[in-house]
């Protein structure tokens, strides 16, 4: 069946343009992350949304990031005025559920370099 | 607040070798452990996902261990092969918490 999937694969943007990410989680995944993997960094919990309950914002680094999960599957992750810290591979997952056993299932990721 | 360490986190081993990987936590109230590979320029591939009740699990060559009141688990890779060498990283999600905490991983390669 199909895994979760990420666009784009590639983003190269100038410093202060918006950019958007898109995440298609696995159909009937009701839980779903964002993460940011910079260079020699581990994994950076971003956001989380569960089913239609309010997401779990306390990761985004600052008011520049927002992200939308719509009808409970695709989730886009929107970054204004892109500054070149904000490079880095974005990477999204998805489980069954949030609590318990559920496995996380990443995408491939979107790497963002911001000139 | 949760904290997820791995060592070593670089290792070279000669194809063939049986090895280990460690990840340690801070916080032993756990929902659940789970260990991925990451390929270079990949996202991560789920290997193994450890319940707080279970003691181990295994696949393929692969066997994961928990021990919750010592804060450890291992990844055992048996007959270790080039196409292992990747960076493993273990996740553990706390109780009370919906966020898992990652560790910084292991890179490992295996040189034929």
């Amino acid at each position: 069946g199909a895994g979760v999937s990420q666009s784009p694969s590639n983003k190269v943007t100038e410093k202060g343009k918006d950019v958007e990410l898109r995440c298609d989680p696995i159909s009937g995944h009701t839980a779903l992350y964002w993460y940011r993997q910079s260079l020699g960094q581990g994994l950076e919990f971003l956001i989380y949304f569960q089913g239609n309950s309010a997401p779990d914002k306390s990761g985004l680094p600052s008011d520049r990031f927002s992200a939308e999960r719509t009808g409970g599957s695709v989730s886009t992750l929107t970054i204004q005025r892109t500054q070149q810290e904000d490079s880095a591979v974005y990477l999204c997952a998805s489980s069954l559920t949030s609590g318990g056993p559920d496995t996380q299932y990443f995408g491939p990721g979107t790497r963002l370099t911001v000139l | 607040k949760q904290e997820v360490t791995q060592i070593p986190a670089a290792l070279s081993v000669p194809e063939g070798e049986n090895l280990v990987l460690n990840c340690s936590f801070t916080d032993s109230a756990i929902y659940n452990l789970q260990w991925f590979r990451q390929d270079p320029g990949k996202g991560l591939t789920s290997l193994l996902l450890i319940q707080s009740s279970q003691r181990e699990q295994t696949s393929g060559r692969l066997n994961a261990s928990l021990d919750k009141s010592s804060g450890r688990s291992t990844l055992y890779i048996a007959a270790s092969q080039p196409g292992d060498s990747a960076t493993y990283l273990c996740a553990v999600k706390s109780g009370g918490s919906y966020i898992p905490t990652f560790g910084r991983g292991t890179s490992l390669i295996v040189h034929p």
